[in-house]
Order: structure tokens, then C-alpha cells, then sequence
């Protein structure tokens, strides 16, 4: 079955910016969605923005200036990268298969600080 | 503060029935968009239990149930057991500039007394 596996720097310095990239296996990148959610401690989920394998995207219009999705259908893996991070950025970042109808299934997630 | 609300926690015995209630608005359950529900456990990443509101995929108990009517939704435990405690949030879409935009539910923590 496919899974998916974040990875990326676990400290980034404020103003500064965030890039994490999913390893698919298991299955290949087409012909799905694929989704970024973060979970900042001690608050619910939040959705950050989803690409389609060919490229399109869509993302969470609280963080779309600073954020970008992207798909390599060579390599079976999509990044992210969120700029000019704060503190408030500080969560546990998870990649997963879908656009929310239904998002399954998840990674184990990668947890990103934002200190300096 | 989530698009979708849901109460911060509920709690039960060991065997009873719990439910949790997620509701929105005319932008998004009650445009008719499907719900899904999620549970969350410590340490792991959010599992699938309930998609298109009342679907159980493959391998989720039959204690877990969903429906959805009007602008909520409701996901039901039955049979409430201590590995059900965790953290279970609600997901729907709303229409968006670009598409449609996945919404969350703040989430709501079951506890097994």
C-alpha cells in the first residue's frame, strides 16, 4: 500500500523559510491529489494547500502568499515551502494523499520549529 | 476559531455510546459538501474513519458511525473502548476563488472514564 514520508529541516530561524519534501512509495503520484495539513501544538488541524499530479494547485488563502506546493512525478515526491515563517508556523507537518475527499492516506508527519 | 465547530471534548464509560457533533453553515456542510471524520491519537497522524459523511472504509469497526443532516454532522462511537481516546476532527470543503478549499473542524478530545 502507498506511504508517505516527510522530511526537511526540523529548526528554522524566523524570517526565514520552511521546505519539506514527501517521499511517495508504493504507489505512483498519478493520477491523485496530494495535500499538505499542519498540526500547531495545542490546536486543530489546518489545511495548507493541495496539488494535482499535472501541477495545479489550490491553497489555504490565510497562508497563499508565502506558500507553494509542488509535484515530481519522476522522483514520486511533492515539497513544500512556506516563506517568511514565524513562531506561529511551528507545527507538526504532514503530507497525505487527496484533496479532502477524503485525505488518506497520512505520513507520519515531521515537527518544524521556528526559533531562532 | 475553525470553520467547522465542534465541542472541545466528550466522555463515556467503557461500552457506552458517545457522539460528536460538528456544524457549519450554508458555505460549506449545508452547500452540500460531504464530511469526513478523522481520528487523531497521540504521536500518530490522523487516521480515516468516516468519508462521504457515512462511509466506513475498509477496516474501521462498525462502532464508528456517520451521518450528516442539513448544516452538521455527527460521528457516533458505540461500544466505547480505551483505545477510542484521542482527538477526532471533522473536514468538509467550502467553494473557493480557485476551487474547493478543505475546511477543518477544531477537533474534540474523547474521553474513556
Amino acid at each position: 500500500q502507498v506511504q508517505l514520508q516527510e522530511s526537511g529541516p526540523r529548526l528554522v530561524k524566523p524570517s526565514g523559510t520552511l521546505s519539506l519534501t514527501c517521499a511517495v512509495s508504493g504507489d505512483s503520484i498519478r493520477p491523485f491529489y496530494w495535500s499538505w495539513v499542519r498540526h500547531p501544538p495545542g490546536k486543530g488541524l489546518e489545511w495548507i494547500g493541495y496539488i494535482y499530479y499535472k501541477g495545479n494547485t489550490n491553497y489555504n488563502p490565510s497562508l497563499k502568499n508565502r506558500v507553494t506546493i509542488s509535484v515530481n512525478t519522476s522522483t514520486d515526491q511533492v515539497s513544500l515551502t512556506l516563506t517568511s515563517v514565524t513562531p506561529a508556523d511551528t507545527a507538526v507537518y504532514y503530507c497525505t494523499r487527496g484533496r479532502g475527499d477524503p485525505l488518506d492516506p497520512w505520513g507520519q508527519g515531521t515537527l518544524v520549529t521556528v526559533s531562532s | 476559531q475553525s470553520v467547522l465547530t465542534q465541542p472541545p471534548s466528550v466522555s463515556g464509560a467503557p461500552g457506552q455510546r458517545v457522539s460528536i457533533s460538528c456544524t457549519g453553515t450554508s458555505s460549506n456542510i449545508g452547500a452540500g459538501f460531504d464530511v469526513q471524520w478523522y481520528q487523531k491519537v497521540q504521536g500518530a497522524a490522523p487516521k480515516l474513519l468516516i468519508d462521504e459523511s457515512s462511509n466506513r472504509p475498509s477496516g474501521v469497526p462498525d462502532r464508528f458511525s456517520g451521518s450528516k443532516s442539513g448544516s452538521s454532522a455527527t460521528l457516533a462511537i458505540t461500544g466505547l473502548r480505551g483505545e477510542d481516546e484521542g482527538d477526532y476532527y471533522c473536514q468538509s470543503f467550502e467553494r473557493g476563488l480557485n476551487g474547493f478549499e478543505v475546511v477543518f473542524g477544531g477537533g474534540t478530545k474523547v474521553t474513556v472514564l
